[in-house]
């Protein structure tokens, strides 16, 4: 079975700065993505960024990258220049192993920007 | 840019009453999904549908979930006798392919009273 694991379940980060946000999963698969999705107190899910595991460059989408390392089912997400809008839960999320399955979402980080 | 839609934002209902979420997933979408998030925890999957029939459904989704494409644009969750238990947002999904990005609509708040 897949599981994903996020063992921050709160993280704060002063305004300007970087944070970053670890995910840990587990899969039998060899080719798959991963991704980032933020949720914000409107409690909508909005894709942050997406990393496919065949490519070994790191994903990035403006002041988002992740750390993607294989080998350690390791999925990280950076912020940099951290905003007060960035302040949502954050959740990793891993596909699952057959033609259209299901979401498999870790337990969140809830990350707080401060001024 | 193309989005999921879904009606209503916000449903007030008594328990063992009926509902219908309704979603309209973005139109070149071959797949559709339906999620659950129970406040405070995380998102929970509950049923995948492509080709005009479930493709994949959890433990969640029992005898008194089903789910429906009634046309060419709508996707349906009903919920035939709803427990207190089934308050939570549910969150419509659809992805172009399998395994490849999911987009989100808004939600729907469902409370049970």
């Amino acid at each position: 079975a897949q599981t994903v694991t996020q063992s921050q379940p709160e993280m704060s980060v002063q305004e300007a700065e970087t944070v970053t946000l670890s995910c840990t999963y587990d899969t039998s698969e060899n080719n798959y993505y991963l991704f980032w999705y933020k949720q914000p107190p409107s409690r909508q899910m909005i894709l942050v960024i997406r990393q496919e595991a065949y490519k070994q460059q790191n994903a990035t989408e403006n002041r988002f990258s992740v750390n993607f390392q294989k080998a350690a089912k390791s999925f990280s997400l950076k912020i940099s220049d951290s905003q007060l809008g960035d302040t949502a839960m954050y959740f990793c999320a891993l596909p699952g192993e057959t033609s259209g399955s299901r979401l498999t979402f870790g337990e969140g980080t809830q990350l707080t920007v401060n001024p | 840019e193309p989005e999921v839609t879904q009606t209503p934002s916000h449903q007030v209902t008594q328990m063992g009453q009926e509902v219908i979420l309704r979603c309209v997933p973005i139109s070149n979408h071959l797949y559709f999904y339906w999620y659950r998030q129970i406040l405070g925890q995380k998102v929970e999957f509950l049923v995948s549908f492509y080709n005009n029939e479930i493709s994949e459904k959890s433990e969640i989704f029992d005898d008194q979930f089903s789910v429906e494409r009634p046309d060419g644009s709508n996707f349906t969750l009903k919920i035939r006798s709803t427990k207190l238990e089934d308050s939570a947002m549910y969150f419509c999904a659809s992805s172009e392919d399998s395994q490849e990005t999911q987009y989100f609509g808004p939600g729907t708040r469902l409370l049970v009273l």
